[in-house]
């Protein structure tokens, strides 16, 4: 079993519609959790980065914690066209070694 | 440019070769990071830099792959006999290093250098 856990996709959405991304995971020691963005041949970009338990926001995009039920979620509000992209659920250990999971291919169709 | 570069970006070698693949990080960034995308699949982490010195090399499949790291600036990253399973796309990050490159840092990533062995 990975230790990170996320559905390859492709998910495909209309324009405007919320997508929905999540992971799973099973180490329970994962304190910090981060959403990357990476577009087709291009390097991973960091969008969004929690602490433990909880929710964040930044502009059209919430990140959720639930360390509990060891699950993370991002949400895509308005979604776009150019929100087309992998998405990568990342989480680390104190330190810095991150441990990614398999992305989600998300598709927003004009 | 001020991001990360990443050299060749495209290399293809045939079985049994050696290659390298060059990381310059953004000026200044102390920390610098490997990583292996292989095909739909997740990063997986291979080495960490903290200046020339590697902290954290628990990522390194095998003894065929190596890296250092020289005026706290250029990496190189060297498969010896490359075998078809090391085909995948080698990214390259850096951050600032001012915290110890612990989380509190945003990795910048370089877009990566494709290699497929024959």
């Amino acid at each position: 079993q990975k230790e990170v856990e996320q559905d390859p996709g492709p998910l495909s959405v209309p324009e405007g519609a919320i997508v929905s991304l999540n992971c799973t995971y099973s180490n329970s020691a994962f304190q910090y959790f981060m959403w990357y963005r990476q577009y087709s041949r291009k390097g991973p970009e960091l969008l969004m980065y929690t602490y433990s338990s909880g929710n964040k926001e930044d502009g059209r995009f919430t990140a959720q914690v639930d360390k509990s039920s060891k699950y993370i979620s991002l949400f895509i509000r308005d979604s776009q066209p150019s929100d087309s992209a992998t998405y990568l659920c990342a989480m680390m250990l104190a330190g810095n070694k991150l441990t990614f999971g398999g992305g989600t291919r998300v598709l927003v169709k004009p | 440019g001020a991001g990360v570069s990443q050299s060749p970006s495209n290399k293809v070698t045939e079985k049994g070769k050696d290659v390298e693949l060059r990381c310059d990080p953004i000026s200044g960034h102390t920390a610098l990071y490997w990583y292996r995308q292989r095909l739909g699949q997740g990063l997986e982490f291979l080495i960490y830099f903290q200046g020339n010195s590697a902290p954290d090399k628990s990522g390194l499949p095998s003894d065929r792959f190596s890296a250092e790291r020289t005026g706290e600036s250029v990496s190189t990253l060297t498969i010896q006999r490359t075998q078809q399973e090391d085909s995948a796309v080698y990214l390259c990050a850096s951050s600032s290093g001012l915290a110890g490159g612990y989380f509190q840092e945003t990795q910048y990533f370089g877009p990566g250098t494709r290699l497929l062995v024959l």
